[in-house]
């Protein structure tokens, strides 16, 4: 069974692009959640998506934003980088809503952002 | 609000249990325990999870107190590839976001 697919794996932007992230789940799950890691505020959670549905969203500011397809692959978009945004992108799947105790979340191994 | 709290980092000597403890005192009561654990440069890796009982599979032991405001991991043997950042995870309260703990390093000693 594959696991959690990110592409890009890495990438380079300079401040004031857009960046866009992709995730394929695991075959079957439904449930993608995506996650910032720097070294200096460690993991954050940004988002989950559940059949389609923004379910959950964390504190970030409207320029992370993101979708998910019927085929639970999901999107992630960062508008007008800033120096900030540098960091690992990291996408989760799942069978079910994180949390509910019906399953473990599926990392990928992440996406690289460099912003320039 | 931290939703957890650990340890900055442990040392554990190689072949030794190593027991990473979490604090989670403001759990509520259909809140699971989650940990995870991410070797450096991978994503993270699912260890465990429980909500009341004691836990046990093939990587960990899972020991959550009566009250559920700690848990502890068990790593019964750690080896050199158990080096790693720990994350102890609870569903959120309110609001609907997940928190992940700020993670203990472990060092395991050969």
């Amino acid at each position: 069974k594959a696991g959690v697919t990110q592409t890009p794996r890495y990438l380079i932007k300079t401040r004031g692009q857009q960046v866009t992230l992709s995730c394929s789940p695991i075959s079957g799950h439904r449930s993608v959640s995506w996650y910032q890691q720097t070294p200096g505020q460690g993991l954050q959670f940004l988002f989950e998506y559940f059949s389609e549905t923004q379910r959950n969203k964390g504190n970030f500011p409207g320029r992370f934003s993101g979708r998910q397809f019927s085929n639970s692959r999901s999107e992630m978009n960062v508008s007008t980088l800033e120096l900030g945004d540098s960091a690992l992108y990291l996408c989760a799947s799942s069978l079910e809503l994180f949390g509910t105790g019906s399953g473990e979340l599926f990392f990928g191994e992440g996406s690289r952002l460099t912003v320039l | 609000d931290a939703k957890t709290t650990q340890p900055t980092s442990m040392d554990c000597a190689e072949g030794r249990a190593a027991n990473l403890p979490c604090n989670h005192s403001t759990i509520s009561g259909n809140e699971y325990v989650y940990w995870y654990r991410q070797i450096h440069s991978q994503g993270p890796q699912y260890i465990i999870h429980g909500l009341k009982n004691n836990e046990t599979n093939e990587m960990a032991s899972l020991i959550i107190t009566e009250d559920r405001k700690s848990s502890t991991l068990i790593l019964p043997h750690a080896t050199l590839r158990d080096t790693a950042v720990y994350y102890c995870i609870v569903r959120a309260l309110t609001g609907n976001q997940f928190y992940f703990g700020t993670g203990t390093s472990l060092t395991v000693i050969p």
